[in-house]
């Protein structure tokens, strides 16, 4: 049974520390995205590619989030320096594009991030 | 620009009640619809779709059906469970694009 995992699934650091978020999309699919969900703003798209190529991180703070996706297995987001604001759950998913219509997003289960 | 609109939660109901939450859509070209359902502690997953006009979606007894002359999809379910309390999410994806837009949500809770 195929499904996007994600690690790790809770993470607990300071203010000013480093996070790196990793997320395995589903064998064979081409486009990845990245969201988070907080009760405040709901679901909000930070960051998509498509073959490994980024389309849209217009959603991403750039000063301090970057998304990479070094090969077809792995994509991960970073936050640098971390701040309490970007508290929240960071859901990966992925799906493939070309399907001609309808294209299903399959989501991890999220990693949830406290910045204290 | 393209945007979902949905019911504001939470919806409380009693088991075996039926249940709508309306969805509502603005969105240039011919979109696909869907419904995404997040279980607490869980991403979400699909619940189903709808691609063209008049086009009706079904699972696990939920049902909606795509009305392009009202711009709707609203989501029903005849007889509710208590295993059906989750988030649900309206969502559409415009043509040629593989960026979703996603509704707000809405919060079920069903009471035995």
């Amino acid at each position: 049974d195929a499904r996007v995992t994600q690690t790790p699934r809770h993470k607990v650091t300071e203010m000013g520390q480093e996070v790196t978020m990793r997320c395995q999309p589903i064998l064979g699919h081409n486009t990845v995205f990245w969201y988070r969900q907080t009760m405040m703003q709901g679901l909000e798209l930070l960051a998509y590619f498509r073959n490994r190529a980024p389309l849209d991180d217009s959603g991403m703070p750039k000063d301090r989030f970057s998304a990479e996706m070094p090969d077809a297995t792995l994509a991960t987001l970073k936050i640098q320096p971390s701040e309490p604001r970007d508290s929240a759950v960071y859901f990966c998913a992925s799906g493939l594009a070309g399907q001609g219509g309808g294209n299903e997003q399959f989501f991890g289960p999220g990693t949830r991030l406290t910045v204290l | 620009g393209d945007s979902v609109t949905q019911m504001e939660g939470p919806v409380t109901l009693s088991e075996e009640a039926f249940l709508t939450i309306n969805c509502t859509y603005t969105a240039t070209g011919y979109p696909s619809l869907f419904w995404y359902v997040q279980y607490p502690g869980e991403g979400l997953q699909l619940l189903l779709k709808a691609t063209k006009a008049d086009d009706k979606g079904s699972n696990k007894g939920f049902e909606a059906t795509y009305r392009k002359e009202t711009t709707s999809f609203h989501l029903e379910k005849g007889s509710v469970q208590v295993s059906d309390s989750a988030v649900y999410f309206c969502a559409l994806l415009t043509s040629g694009t593989y960026k979703y837009i996603f509704g707000t949500g809405t919060r079920l809770k069903v009471l035995a």
